[in-house]
């Protein structure tokens, strides 16, 4: 049973360049959430995707902005790069209904650098 | 908004020592309480978690947590710890009528156990 997959595992970028980080949930789940995790930091929400919808949102510019897929696989897309986009990105993924829901599983991450 | 403190950010113990880890919350409302471990090399994963009910719970590799609400906290704790415990721990808190999707996390506590 595959769990939480994420690509690239890491990136390198310029400023003011585009990114595209992707996710595959694990199997059975249907909702994904993006975490960012800058280096000393905890994970801090981005926003969450669930039926193809973003369903929450954090503290994020609109630069940072997703698209969940019909089969529950998603992408983290972040424009115009800054240097302190720096940082790890999670993915987690959940089910949406049940007791489940509370329980996150956690990709790797995908590590970007922008230089 | 929510926020989570977690007072030790690095943690030194020898094998068999007691562990107990910080962790305040800031926020309202009722909570759902977390904490994750994260070992080398690995990914995020739960460790265990509060809802409602009996304030001690208790988690696997026989860790075990304590929600005090007048005090805001939920302290991670185990009686002896292995060396294979060593890793990154971090609290998360969110709101009760959200999913775990949005979660607020601290910013851990690195723990190393010396054989």
């Amino acid at each position: 049973d595959a769990g939480v997959t994420q690509s690239p595992t890491h990136l390198i970028k310029t400023r003011g360049q585009q990114v595209t980080l992707r996710c595959s949930p694990k199997s059975g789940h249907d909702t994904v959430s993006w975490y960012q995790q800058a280096l000393g930091q905890g994970p801090q929400f981005i926003f969450q995707y669930y039926e193809e919808e973003e369903r929450q949102r954090g503290n994020f510019p609109d630069r940072f902005s997703g698209h969940q897929y019909p089969n529950y696989s998603s992408e983290l897309n972040v424009n115009a790069l800054l240097l302190g986009d720096s940082a790890l990105y999670l993915c987690a993924s959940s089910e949406i209904g049940g007791s489940a829901r509370e329980k996150l599983f956690f990709g790797s991450g995908t590590q970007l650098s922008v230089l | 908004a929510q926020s989570v403190s977690q007072h030790n950010h690095h943690v030194i113990l020898s094998e068999a020592a007691s562990l107990e880890l910080g962790c305040n919350y800031s926020y309202g409302g009722t909570v759902n309480l977390f904490w994750y471990v994260q070992y080398p090399g690995q990914h995020l994963q739960l460790l265990l978690k509060y809802f409602s009910g009996d304030p001690l719970v208790k988690g696997i590799k026989g860790f075990e947590a304590e929600f005090i609400k007048s005090k805001f906290s939920f302290n991670l704790r185990k009686p002896s710890v292995q060396w294979s415990d060593t890793a990154e721990y971090f609290c998360a808190v969110n709101a009760r009528n959200t999913n775990a999707g949005k979660s607020t996390f601290g910013d851990g506590t690195t723990l190393t156990v010396k054989p």
